[in-house]
């Protein structure tokens, strides 16, 4: 089974400022065929389930915020919050779906 | 709009089962492929199922392979899973979800808010 971790386990940022989350997985989750990474990120905020944000890595899902991006090949990714707002205070999850489908531990985002 | 509404959770005795079924709506219920995910409150996510959008292609978590069966019915947009001889540990609240292609390899695109399901005597 293919093995995702995460880091931090949690964080705090400041309003405005930076967030990086990092996910990496066991093996490799690039398909050499297309050229894609299996790899998706997910918001989830309390009382709610995931929501999608990020898929293929990189792909921002319709209507996703563009402070949102992902990026990373192989078997090391990041989500990105480029400006972090109040409303991103959630648990973010990385997921794998190269190989059945496993996440990550997830990363508890707060405000600094 | 896409709408994933699951029913059937509820208080089992341990060794008994339990059939968690997923009405669906706003979408070609039969072009994608659906998943049931579950998680502890408060904790993580755990994937337990998957269907190719004809059943011709199944998958299962090792925590659950022998014990549950996934199914749908395309006719009806409906998916299901089926958990016998339940555990303390599949106490949890299991997600209906939309994949966004037909295979089991896919993003997980939409999903249900959630039936509880807990394993208690």
């Amino acid at each position: 089974d293919i093995v995702m971790t995460q880091s931090p386990d949690s964080l705090a940022v400041s309003l405005g400022e930076r967030a990086t989350i990092n996910c990496r997985s066991s093996q490799s989750i690039l398909y050499s065929s297309n050229n894609k990474n299996y790899l998706a990120w997910f918001q989830q905020k309390p009382g709610q389930p995931p929501k999608l944000l990020i898929y293929w890595a990189s792909i921002r899902e319709s209507g996703v915020p563009d402070r949102f991006s992902g990026s990373g090949s192989g078997t090391d990714f990041t989500l990105t919050i480029s400006s972090l707002q109040a409303e991103d205070v959630a648990v973010y999850y990385c997921q794998q779906y190269y190989s059945s489908h496993t996440f990550g531990q997830g990363t508890n985002l707060e405000i600094k | 709009e896409v709408q994933l509404v699951e029913s059937g959770g509820g208080l089992v005795e341990p060794g008994r089962s339990l059939r968690l079924s997923c009405a669906t709506s706003g979408f070609s219920f039969d072009d994608y492929a659906m998943h049931w995910v579950r998680q502890v409150p408060g904790k993580g996510l755990e994937w337990v199922a998957g269907i190719s959008w004809n059943s011709a292609g199944k998958g299962y978590a090792d925590s659950v392979k022998g014990r549950c069966t996934i199914s749908r019915d395309n006719a009806k947009n409906s998916l299901y899973l089926e958990m016998n001889s339940l555990r303390v540990d599949d106490t949890a609240l299991y997600y209906c979800v939309k994949e966004q292609g037909r295979t089991e390899a896919g993003p997980l695109d939409y999903w249900g808010q959630g039936i509880l399901v807990t394993v208690s005597s």
